[in-house]
């Protein structure tokens, strides 16, 4: 079965520092995943995803995630925080079925100025 | 283009009673699914619909149950509430392609409170 473990409930930066979510992911097989994240009274939004063209994968907003199976991570990553970053971040594995997503427990980042 | 809508925004109702939420997908796109998200089960997948046929299901009960109309807006409705439905429920659409790994969007979700 497929399954994405987020490693922090909560992370705290303050704005202009780099930003680290980490998730480590269980798969059987090749998996597909992806980085989600949702402002407050606000629905997901797809940050990226790896399908596996390429193990460093570039999204939106300056963020990137990169896949290593060795290490079965799929860690987020961001250069210098802003504070429109403060949300939840969702790690996602699809689950073998049409859009069928397995969501991580989430991730709380707050970004202090 | 609009995005995913979701009515209504709120909902307040009582144990027993049923309930039906609404979504209307991005235009063009075929395929809907719903996820519900509470603070201790996290965001969990309920179904998920395309050309009026559900393709996939999560893990709920039958009182859980959905439909897709031809013009791909769908409705989700919850018979016999019970206080643990309480929820976010999440509708994303995407074009319903054979890549199982498309692009969801998501709208802003139904609060659903059961009292």
């Amino acid at each position: 079965a497929q399954s994405v473990t987020q490693l922090d409930s909560h992370v705290s930066v303050s704005e202009g520092t780099p930003v680290l979510l980490r998730c480590n992911y269980s798969s059987s097989y090749s998996p597909s995943l992806f980085w989600y994240v949702q402002h407050p009274n606000k629905g997901l939004q797809l940050l990226l995803k790896y399908t596996s063209a390429a193990t460093l994968v570039k999204g939106i907003n300056g963020f990137e995630a990169e896949f290593k199976k060795s290490e079965t991570s799929f860690h987020l990553t961001k250069p210098s925080a802003h504070m429109s970053d403060a949300a939840e971040y969702f790690c996602v594995v699809l689950s073998g079925g049409y859009n069928k997503l397995i969501f991580g427990a989430g991730t709380r980042l707050a970004v202090h100025p | 283009k609009a995005g995913v809508t979701q009515t209504p925004r709120y909902l307040i109702k009582t144990r027993g009673q049923q309930v039906t939420l609404s979504c209307s997908p991005i235009s063009g796109h075929r395929s809907v699914s719903w996820y519900q998200q509470t603070p201790g089960q996290g965001l969990q997948f309920l179904f998920e619909y395309f050309s009026e046929t559900q393709r996939n299901k999560g893990n709920f009960p039958g009182r859980f149950s959905g439909r897709q109309f031809s013009n791909s807006r769908s409705e989700m409705n919850v018979s016999t509430l019970e206080l643990g439905d309480s929820a976010l429920y999440l509708c994303a659409s995407s074009s319903g392609g054979a890549a199982l790994n498309e692009k969801l969007f998501f709208g802003s979700g139904t609060q659903l409170s059961v009292l």
